[in-house]
């Protein structure tokens, strides 16, 4: 049984702060997601990546296979960053396996 | 943008009363899934359907849940006959497969919440 921990569960910062939320998994996966949860419940898919890194404006994935861990990175955070960030693991299926959440909150 | 969409926003209900949500996936989508998060937990999964079937439920869906894919657009969640337990916020997905064994993101709707009383 995969399970998925992230850490940590709450992250406070100042605007502009570099900010990184990790992900191991205990199984080997296909894929890895990262997704951002808005107050309202809404959920929003960033990032899926099965190996090395990938960009997109100020946020950066990265995944270790060997390790079985992923990171999201964001640069320069900002308040409209705040928000729950859950990172989800797929195996040979198309069923994604939940993180906790990471719930974010940068202050101005 | 596309994007998949979901009605009720909310539903109250009392206990035993059965209930349905509707989802409207991404339109060229083939990969549609029902998941749910009771309030400050994790989201779980709870059935993927695929080619009209169900392709895999978790041990939460029992028989007191079932899918369907009604017409060309809709795809359903009914519960028979709820739980308080089965309060939660219910989220449908979509993804487009483009070939067997290559996995997409998963698009979200934005919730039903789902109370029971």
């Amino acid at each position: 049984k995969n399970e998925v921990e992230q850490s940590p569960q709450n992250l406070t910062a100042q605007e502009g702060e570099f900010i990184t939320i990790n992900c191991s998994y205990s199984v080997g996966i296909s894929a890895l997601h990262w997704l951002q949860q808005h107050p309202g419940g809404g959920i929003v898919s960033l990032f899926m990546l099965s190996s090395g890194k990938k960009k997109h404006g100020r946020l950066i994935a990265t995944i270790n296979i060997q390790e079985k861990h992923s990171s999201l990175h964001i640069t320069a955070s900002h308040p409209r960053d705040s928000a729950v960030y859950i990172c989800a693991a797929q195996h040979n299926t198309d069923k994604l396996i939940f993180g906790t959440g990471t719930r974010l909150q940068v202050f101005p | 943008e596309p994007e998949v969409t979901q009605t009720p926003s909310h539903q109250v209900t009392q206990m035993g009363q059965e209930v349905i949500l509707r989802c409207v996936p991404i339109s060229n989508h083939l990969y549609f899934y029902w998941y749910r998060q009771i309030l400050g937990q994790k989201v779980e999964f709870l059935v993927s359907f695929y080619n009209n079937e169900i392709s895999e439920k978790s041990e939460i869906f029992d028989d007191q849940f079932s899918v369907e894919r009604p017409d060309g657009s809709n795809f359903t969640l009914k519960i028979r006959s709820t739980k308080l337990e089965d309060s939660a916020m219910y989220f449908c997905a979509s993804s487009y497969v483009a070939r067997f064994g290559s996995y997409n993101e998963q698009f979200f709707g934005p919730g039903t919440r789902l109370t029971v009383l």
